[in-house]
């Protein structure tokens, strides 16, 4: 299947912990990018990465570092995690330019992985 | 400042036709997408504007006014699954990968 996947789904984690989430995409996309959507389901842009280069970083919290080893995959890691770190955490792709028949940087989103710190 | 507007909840019935608006008050524009997520699902794609006017698919059409900065999505005939959030975005103009969102309306479709 051409996809965006994310690893874990599901990660239940304690205060302090830190954790990693993987992102990889087969649809060929330069772009990538990590969203966080709280409970009032604000997606909230963090990071954006074009072809491994870092190009939208938002004001986010250090303990957050993405890496992009290849085009293709975007980890996000994070350390000393906190009860407000809990939400979804969204990975999507882009393309540099339009397929036939899609809208110019359409992004395509991963099913997402639900964080909870206790 | 950067700024979208959308109507928090919204309900209609199966069968009806239900328009939800969407404004904008942004730096720059450079195109808006519509884009729909059920409960516990990700983001899935819609329509995308960037000339004022409708463009139809299916039971779904957007609208774009770019001088009032305005957007609706229209549903017709509403079925049970269109239950689910709607959620407007505008591409920024000063980074074309970087799209700004609306807080989203929840849909609810009623028998």
């Amino acid at each position: 299947d051409t996809a965006v996947s994310q690893t874990p789904k599901y990660l239940v984690t304690q205060m302090g912990n830190d954790k990693s989430i993987k992102c990889e995409q087969n649809l060929g996309h330069d772009t990538m990018y990590w969203y966080k959507q709280d409970s009032k389901k604000f997606l909230k842009i963090m990071f954006s990465y074009n072809n491994k280069e870092l190009i939208i970083n938002e004001t986010v919290p250090n303990r957050f570092s993405p890496k992009s080893p290849d085009k293709a995959h975007l980890n996000l890691h994070i350390n000393s995690l906190e009860l407000g770190d809990s939400a979804v955490y969204f990975c999507a792709s882009s393309p540099l330019a339009p397929s036939s028949g899609r809208a110019p940087y359409e992004q395509y989103f991963g099913p997402g992985t639900r964080l909870t710190v206790t | 400042g950067q700024n979208i507007d959308q109507p928090t909840e919204m309900t209609a019935t199966e069968g009806a036709i239900v328009q939800i608006n969407c404004t904008y008050q942004t730096s720059g524009f450079n195109g808006l997408f519509w884009y729909q997520q059920h409960a516990g699902e990700a983001p899935t794609f819609l329509s995308y504007n960037v000339l004022d006017g409708l463009e139809e698919k299916g039971r779904f059409s957007s609208f774009l006014s770019r001088s009032k900065g305005y957007s609706y999505l229209l549903l017709k005939e509403l079925q049970m699954k269109d239950s689910a959030s709607y959620l407007c975005a505008v591409r920024d103009a000063g980074n074309n990968r970087k799209l700004i969102w609306g807080l989203g309306t929840s849909l609810a479709v009623n028998p």
